[in-house]
């Protein structure tokens, strides 16, 4: 069973408007949740995560992700985009019954549109 | 703030050619990976270890080997190269499986 879903391949935001990317996820027990970004050639950066305590969290580059148990989702969202917001992100969730290893979704393309 | 390190950046590999990617970490992280990126397919994970001497596989270990005699190291030696092994291969620590995972650059090989 899939732990981790991302359900948009890509999301065009135009520059100062609010975004959202979207990450469901599926296992068992308290869900740790994560987000990375990945710019062009370069390795993955963490932005944020999840593991208790409030449901909004806060990470770096004024991104921000609200983690909603009922509806299984870990949305990362951003109040105004900046066009050096594009790039790739992934979600990720500690799967404790894959050994408690950290599955990856495939990845949201952000374009910010000038 | 070296991080996580790995070597070459890039390579063309022929077909049945062996080589092995280096992977080095600074931040004394007991947890090593090495992950493949294919286009749309996310990451896999090859293998990794959860300290020196400790070695297991992950999602799609075929082809490959690793090793683990320090702490520091985690090479990634690949037999037989074969063109589905093209890919961007990423070598990352952390410090157990629930904390943030460090990545390297990436290393861009290309089997022909």
């Amino acid at each position: 069973a899939q732990s981790v879903a991302q359900p948009e391949d890509q999301v065009n935001v135009a520059e100062g408007n609010p975004l959202t990317v979207k990450c469901t996820y599926s296992v068992s027990g308290n869900p740790y949740l994560f987000w990375y970004v990945q710019y062009p050639n370069r390795g993955l950066q963490f932005l944020l995560k999840y593991i208790t305590g409030d449901n909004l969290v806060k990470g770096s580059y004024g991104f921000e992700a609200e983690f909603n148990k009922s509806q299984t989702s870990f949305h990362l969202k951003k109040p105004s985009a900046l066009v050096s917001d594009s790039a790739l992100y992934f979600c990720a969730v500690r799967d404790r019954e894959r050994d408690d290893k950290i599955i990856f979704g495939k990845g949201t393309r952000l374009h910010i549109l000038p | 703030n070296a991080g996580v390190t790995q070597t070459p950046k890039f390579r063309i590999l022929k077909i049945g050619q062996s080589m092995t990617l280096q992977c080095t970490q600074d931040m004394n992280h007991n947890y090593m990976y090495w992950y493949r990126q294919d286009p749309g397919m996310g990451l896999k994970l090859i293998y990794y270890s959860v300290g020196a001497g400790i070695t297991d596989k992950g999602e799609v270990p075929n082809g490959y080997n690793v090793s683990r005699s320090t702490t520091e190291d985690f090479p990634l030696r690949l037999e037989l190269a074969a063109p589905s092994q093209t890919s961007v291969y990423f070598c990352a620590s952390s410090y157990d499986f629930g904390n943030t995972i460090y990545f390297g650059e990436g290393s861009w090989l290309t089997v022909v």
